[in-house]
């Protein structure tokens, strides 16, 4: 069972939004910043946000993070059939002094 | 072009050891943290532990400690995860991923990483 909580899948159609949600404690999200990752099908998972809500660069503006208190968002609006992938939320937990991952939710675009 | 390469897939007996490598290049060896983290066959991410080349300073999941061992060689801007006594327990998908931080983790964020090194182990 992993520290931080997300839906085990999402759904949508092409060109709308999605949003995936990370739910953690106060000593996790609560103190810290969340990252998001997005892995493709056979693939190492990718850095798509960081300090919550910043973009490495080359990530498009469709991809948006935000955090409030315990939890943290990810939104993918424009949705594209490449956008199916798992995707992690990550932070730091202070309490176990260690990184932690949630569970990851696939993402279909239908 | 900063990026990490890891060595290639391994297939190994119980009880057999084994280390796995991560090669750095593109960016300054000693002043980032490299991490390791496991995906066993259709499941998530499970960070396992991290280095800092600087100084070898180690960190551990408590959920790896005493389980593997994390290590680099500054040298060859090369960073490992080993083991001694395998199970069937540690097939997996193995990611070496460099950790950007400004210090104490709070902002931490794994922001390359390696292609994956598969390891199954098997009687």
């Amino acid at each position: 069972q992993s520290v931080l909580t997300q839906p085990p899948s999402v759904s949508a159609a092409p060109g709308q939004k999605v949003t995936i949600s990370c739910s953690g404690s106060s000593s996790t999200i609560g103190s810290n910043y969340v990252s998001w990752y997005q892995q493709l099908p056979e693939t190492a998972p990718k850095l798509l946000i960081y300090d919550n809500n910043k973009r490495p660069s080359g990530i498009p503006d469709r991809f948006s993070g935000s955090k409030s208190g315990t939890s943290a968002t990810l939104d993918i609006t424009g949705l594209q059939t490449g956008d199916e992938a798992d995707y992690y939320c990550g932070t730091w937990d202070s309490s176990l002094s260690t990184v932690v991952f949630g569970g990851g939710t696939k993402l279909t675009v239908l | 072009e900063v990026q990490l390469v890891q060595s290639g897939a391994e297939v190994k007996k119980p009880g057999e050891s084994l280390k796995i490598s991560c090669k750095a290049s593109g960016y300054t060896f000693t002043t980032y943290w490299i991490g390791w983290v496991r995906q066993m066959p259709g499941k998530g991410l499970e960070w396992m532990g991290i280095i800092f080349p600087g100084d070898f300073d180690t960190r551990y999941s408590p959920s790896f400690q005493g389980q593997v061992t994390i290590s680099a060689d500054k040298s060859i801007r090369t960073a490992y995860l080993q083991w001694s006594s395998l199970k069937a327990s540690d097939t997996a998908l193995y990611y070496c991923a460099r950790l950007q931080t400004s210090g104490d983790f709070r902002d931490e964020a794994f922001d390359i990483w390696g292609q994956g090194t598969m390891v199954t182990v098997s009687s």
